[in-house]
């Protein structure tokens, strides 16, 4: 099966823009979605088929996608935005077909 | 407004069985693809199992596969997943979630979720 391959811990100063990043084989036919999860908190989807907010999630977070890579991007980073964000993706060749990367731990400071 | 309610958690001797329901509100099941995705303590998210608006198909994780079953009850508009054969890798908190209309792997709707332990 396909894996997606995240960072573990990435770091951005309060107000800046970071990039998180998320690469595997399944974004190769696939988009990637994206999900922000808090301590105690289920996750939230805010980007889906690589730059779509749903409705609520600020347009600070957006979404890019090239080859086997996928990025999300927070222009202007908040203090509320640290969290653990998830990468996910149909893989259209593989068992299991959904797959989820092991996650980035964004840290604002 | 959209919720997800799930239930039947608890604690379960390796080997054993468990039932978990997830009642869903603010839309119809069948409209929807619906699943289960589950986070072991301290880890990531991992996808268990989908199955479609009617319910005439489903997809499981291979590691769970002949051991887990999902079900939907589109009159109580709830979903189900039967464990069976549980194992201490089996503990997690248990997510249900609705999938985004047209998909079965974007998904916008999530429950609190409900935590299964496995231990002797």
């Amino acid at each position: 099966s396909s894996e997606l391959t995240q960072d573990p811990d990435v770091s951005v100063a309060l107000g800046q823009t970071v990039k998180i990043t998320c690469q595997g084989d399944s974004l190769r036919d696939s988009y990637a979605g994206w999900y922000q999860q808090k301590p105690g908190q289920a996750p939230l989807l805010v980007i889906y088929a690589k730059n779509n907010r749903p409705s609520g999630i600020p347009d600070r977070f957006s979404g890019s996608q090239s080859g086997i890579t996928a990025s999300l991007t927070i222009t202007g980073a908040q203090a509320e935005d640290e969290a653990d964000y998830y990468c996910n993706s149909r893989d259209t060749s593989g068992n299991p077909p959904v797959v989820f990367g092991g996650g980035t731990k964004l840290t604002v400071l | 407004q959209v919720q997800l309610v799930e239930s039947g958690g608890g604690w379960v001797k390796p080997g054993g069985s468990l039932r978990l329901a997830c009642s869903a509100s603010g839309f119809s099941l069948t409209d929807h693809y619906m699943g289960w995705i589950r986070q072991a303590p301290g880890e990531g998210l991992q996808w268990m199992t989908y199955i479609s608006k009617r319910g005439d198909f489903s997809a499981y994780e291979p590691s769970v596969k002949g051991r887990f079953t999902v079900s939907r009850d589109h009159d109580r508009n709830s979903l189900f997943l039967e464990m069976s054969s549980l194992t201490v890798e089996d503990t997690a908190i248990y997510f249900c979630v609705k999938t985004r209309f047209g998909t079965f792997w974007d998904f916008e709707s999530w429950g609190q979720g409900t935590l299964v332990t496995v231990s002797s």
